[in-house]
C-alpha cells in the first residue's frame, strides 16, 4: 500500500456542513502538506504542518498531526460549493529532502 | 505574475513522437521537480533538481530526460512517446530546507498520446 492514504476516498456533504478528511502514512516525516486540486486544474497548497506541530489553522481550515499514530486530518468548516475538489495529503520523509509522497486523495463534493 | 508556469497546457501527439514540456518559476526557489499524475489521480515524483543538479531520479524510463539550464527552469523532454505516457505532468518548485518547505505546483500539462 502507499505512503499517504486518505480516507474517505469520496465525501459528499451539504453546504454549511463541516468536512473532515484523514490521512495515514507509514514512515517518519519532516512535514505533512495538504493540497487541493479542482477538476482539470493544478495543485494548490493549503497548509504545511511540521512534525513538531500538532495543530495549525488557516481560515476555515484546521489541520492536526499525530506523529505517534502517523496520521493527519484536515477539517474544512462551514463548507461552500467552491470547496468541491480533490484533497491530497503529501509527506516529506525525514532525511529525504523535500521529496513529497502523495496520498490517494479524497474527492469532496459540496452540494447546495 | 504566475509563480510556476509550464507550457503547453494541453498536448496531443502520436506514438513515437518526441515532445518537450517547459517549466519556469519566478519564486527564487533553488529546487524544481517534475511529478506525474495518472488517470486515477495518483501523483508520483519523477525528478528533482537543486541548483541545476539532479538529486532525485525515480524509476523513470530513460526516454524521459529533464534538463535544467538554470535554477529557474526545468524542462522535460520525452522521446518515443508511448500510449502509457498519457498523463498530467506537473512542474513544481521549492526552497531547500532540512525540514522541508512548501512545494508550489504549476497548473499541469495534459499529455495525450494517440
Amino acid at each position: 500500500s502507499q505512503q499517504g492514504e486518505e480516507d474517505p476516498q469520496a465525501l459528499s456533504i451539504q453546504e454549511g456542513e463541516n468536512a473532515t478528511m484523514n490521512c495515514s502514512y507509514k514512515t517518519s516525516i519532516n512535514n505533512l502538506q495538504w493540497y487541493r486540486q479542482n477538476s482539470g486544474r493544478g495543485l494548490v497548497h493549503l497548509i504545511l504542518i511540521r512534525s513538531n506541530e500538532r495543530e495549525k489553522h488557516s481560515g476555515r481550515l484546521r489541520v492536526t498531526l499525530d506523529t505517534s499514530k502517523k496520521s493527519s486530518s484536515l477539517l474544512i468548516t462551514a463548507s461552500r460549493a467552491a470547496d468541491t475538489a480533490s484533497y491530497f495529503c503529501a509527506t516529506s520523509p525525514t532525511g529525504g529532502g523535500n521529496k513529497l509522497t502523495f496520498g490517494t486523495g479524497t474527492q469532496l463534493k459540496v452540494e447546495l | 505574475d504566475t509563480a510556476v508556469s509550464q507550457t503547453p497546457k494541453y498536448l496531443v501527439t502520436q506514438m513515437g513522437n518526441d515532445k518537450s514540456i517547459k517549466c519556469e518559476q519566478n519564486l527564487g526557489h533553488d529546487t524544481m521537480y517534475w511529478y506525474k499524475q495518472d488517470s486515477k489521480k495518483f501523483l508520483k515524483i519523477m525528478f528533482s533538481y537543486n541548483n541545476k543538479e539532479l538529486i532525485i531520479n525515480e524509476t523513470v524510463p530513460n526516454r524521459f530526460s529533464p534538463k535544467s539550464p538554470d535554477k529557474a527552469h526545468l524542462n522535460l523532454h520525452i522521446n518515443s512517446l508511448e500510449l502509457g505516457d498519457s498523463a498530467v505532468y506537473f512542474c513544481a518548485s521549492s526552497l531547500t530546507g532540512s525540514s522541508g518547505n512548501t512545494i508550489y505546483f504549476g497548473e499541469g500539462s495534459w499529455l495525450t498520446v494517440v
